[in-house]
């Protein structure tokens, strides 16, 4: 199996230009989630999604971001418009399980800097 | 919500063993797992424990599991320069899993 594969892997961009990360999870995996790793706060969960539906956004900082899934096997994340303390990796994983057990298979990462 | 803590950096020998600690909130917890995150990439699974075991021995990896104390460990046996990472302590219970800052281990030739 490829794993899950995210895109872009570096992407730099000005404030309030828009982003948009992309996501493709395992095959066959029944969840997917996004994280945002930085020095200061760690791995945060932003969202996750259950057979495509989402089910908790509760780590989503602001309406400037939005995540979507509209199939099984392709999630975006979107940040409109960015800032420069969005500059994180975000990372996407996916599970063979719903929700709260079970292993996660994490992508590569894309690391936004935001100028 | 959980918390879960760990110390931030560790540094060994070569050869030496290596232990990882980790504290957490939620005594709901029923699943804690180390991750391990090599420069640039994502996280990998090391191991995990089901809450209701004490110990688990994977080759050169052992976890022990103070469920009284939330006090979860990671011992590495004759810790290699190709360890050098950093490990997350993971748990889950009635949330998805919460990630532990990460421990940055250093192992020194």
């Amino acid at each position: 199996d490829a794993g899950v594969i995210q895109s872009p892997r570096h992407e730099v961009t000005e404030m309030g230009q828009e982003v948009t990360l992309r996501c493709k999870p395992i095959s066959g995996h029944n969840s997917l989630f996004w994280y945002r790793q930085t020095m200061m706060r760690g791995l945060e969960l932003l969202i996750y999604f259950n057979n495509n539906v989402p089910i908790d956004d509760s780590g989503m900082p602001e309406d400037r971001f939005s995540a979507k899934m509209p199939n099984a096997s392709f999630s975006t994340l979107k940040i409109q418009p960015s800032e420069p303390r969005d500059s994180a990796v975000y990372f996407c994983a996916s599970s063979p399980k719903q929700g709260n057990t079970g292993e996660l298979f994490f992508g590569e990462g894309s690391r936004l800097t935001v100028l | 919500g959980e918390d879960v803590e760990q110390s931030l950096f560790l540094s060994v020998r070569e050869g030496d063993s290596s232990v990882i600690n980790c504290t957490y909130t939620d005594s709901s917890s029923t699943y804690l797992y180390w991750y391990k995150q090599e420069p640039g990439a994502g996280l990998q699974l090391l191991t995990y424990i089901f809450s209701n075991m004490d110990m688990k021995q994977d080759q050169r990896l052992t976890v022990l599991l103070n469920k009284k104390d939330k006090h979860l460990s990671l011992r590495i046996a004759d810790t290699q320069t190709g360890d050098s990472a950093i490990y997350f302590c993971a748990v889950s219970g009635n949330t998805p899993l919460v990630f532990g800052k990460g421990t940055r281990l250093s192992v020194i030739a």
